[in-house]
């Protein structure tokens, strides 16, 4: 199975500051990465496909990059409605794996 | 609108079944796989297993095989999930997810709101 290792696993932060997230994979996975948000007692939001390719409907203040095995969403000034857990997840093979999570928290 | 929308929270004794349904609307119900993916309380997301409404293949995670049932009826548009020998560690929320496709990055689109299955004698 490819193992997603995402990193921080939170961060503090405050509106308008740009968050980082990454996400490593065990093997090389070429560009197939998305990127969920997630919000308490929420299901997953999909934001971001294909490594980089913006989910209809999301702000532009996210964008994803990276291929092969490292992978990073980036939040440009974050707005009060981001606080929120952000997944990584291959889409290369099966079993699907994810990312264990970043919680972005209001500093 | 397109969505997903599951069955109710559920309470199960350990070793009974839990059977979940998610029906589908404003979408061809059979042009799309649906994806399970279940998340225990304060943890990650955990995939399950995948059904093609259009066949009914399915293929599900080694951890689960043989203790899990994905079917469909196109009839009403709605596919299952159906996990047999629950423990407390099947406690968790179990959502549906549409898959874009291989177009769209192998990415869920859609979600169901999820359903909380507790496990408790």
């Amino acid at each position: 199975d490819i193992q997603m290792t995402q990193s921080p696993s939170s961060v503090s932060a405050s509106v308008g500051d740009r968050v980082t997230i990454t996400c490593r994979a065990s093997e090389d996975i070429r560009g197939w990465v998305a990127w969920y948000q997630q919000k308490p007692g929420r299901a997953p939001k999909l934001l971001i496909q294909s490594a980089s390719t913006l989910h209809s409907g999301v702000p532009s203040r996210f964008s994803g990059s990276g291929s092969g095995t490292d992978f990073t969403l980036t939040v440009n000034g974050l707005q009060p409605e981001d606080f929120a857990t952000y997944f990584c997840q291959q889409a290369e093979s099966f079993p699907r794996t994810f990312g264990q999570g970043t919680r972005v928290e209001m500093k | 609108q397109v969505q997903l929308v599951q069955s109710g929270a559920e309470v199960k004794k350990p070793g009974a079944s839990v059977k979940v349904s998610c029906k589908a609307s404003g979408y061809t119900f059979t042009a799309s796989y649906i994806q399970w993916v279940r998340q225990a309380p304060g943890q990650g997301l955990e995939w399950m297993g995948w059904i093609n409404p259009n066949t009914g293949d399915t293929h599900s995670a080694q951890r689960f095989q043989g203790r899990v049932t994905m079917t469909r009826d196109t009839s009403i548009n709605t596919v299952f999930l159906e996990l047999s020998g629950l423990t407390s560690n099947d406690a968790a929320v179990y959502y549906c997810a549409r898959d874009a496709g291989p177009a769209f990055g192998g990415s869920f689109d859609i979600w169901g709101q999820g359903t909380p299955v507790t496990v408790s004698s």
